[in-house]
């Protein structure tokens, strides 16, 4: 059964940093690996969807890498900004089509 | 585009009643839709996955007797709470796939929140 783990479960810095959320999974053999974002009381935002032949995906100030052989991706957040706070969250999806989701990262970059 | 909605966004009832969430695809056809459920500070839980024209396939311990889904065409499905209890208060959240083909990228709806009393 996959399970998503995500570290940190929260996480607080100051405007302008770098930072990195992880996410790992327990079967590698998935399908994509997607980030959302979710603001309070609200529904999700995609961010970036790496599919597990590729490496890494980048938009804007977000990108994120995949180490399928490891279980391991990253989202690394440049010159963070007060309107990044929100939790964000790490989907694997296997060739069910299903979505298995981790708790979130819930980030909030501080003025 | 890929828009997914929602109906209703927020949602209060009383217990024992039933409830009805809709979920349609706006700017395409969506083979597969998923229903999801959140309860506070948790992370989403699959509860059913269904296909157009046929039965919905429920996740391990989801009572498909108590949530009921329709997935009537390809652009709207369904999930009736029935006999409501406050223990089903929670965010519901579908989701919408293009699909058949790969990369099966989901398109989520912005949410319902029920409450019931």
């Amino acid at each position: 059964k996959q399970e998503v783990t995500q570290i940190p479960a929260a996480l607080s810095v100051p405007e302008g940093e770098n930072l990195v959320l992880n996410c790992s999974f327990t079967d590698s053999a998935i399908y994509n690996l997607q980030w959302f974002r979710q603001d309070p009381g609200k529904g999700l935002t995609s961010l970036l969807l790496i599919q597990s032949s590729q490496r890494e995906q980048t938009s804007g100030r977000l990108n994120a890498s995949l180490d399928k052989s490891s279980g391991r991706s990253t989202l690394y957040i440049a010159a963070s900004q007060p309107g990044d706070s929100a939790t964000y969250l790490c989907a694997v999806q296997g060739g069910s089509e299903k979505l298995v989701f981790g708790k979130g990262t819930k980030l909030t970059v501080n003025p | 585009g890929a828009v997914v909605s929602q109906h209703p966004s927020r949602v209060i009832c009383k217990s024992g009643t039933s409830v009805k969430i809709e979920c349609r695809s706006l700017d395409f056809q969506a083979t597969t839709m998923f229903w999801y459920r959140q309860f506070p500070k948790q992370s989403l839980m699959l509860m059913a996955t269904s296909n157009e024209g046929s039965k919905a396939t429920y996740e391990q311990g989801v009572e498909k007797d108590k949530f009921l889904i329709n997935h009537a065409s390809l652009t709207l499905s369904t999930l009736t709470v029935t006999s409501a209890h406050p223990e089903d208060s929670s965010f519901y959240i579908c989701s919408a796939s293009k699909g058949p083909s790969p990369p099966y990228e989901q398109y989520f709806g912005p949410g319902t929140r029920l409450t019931v009393t």
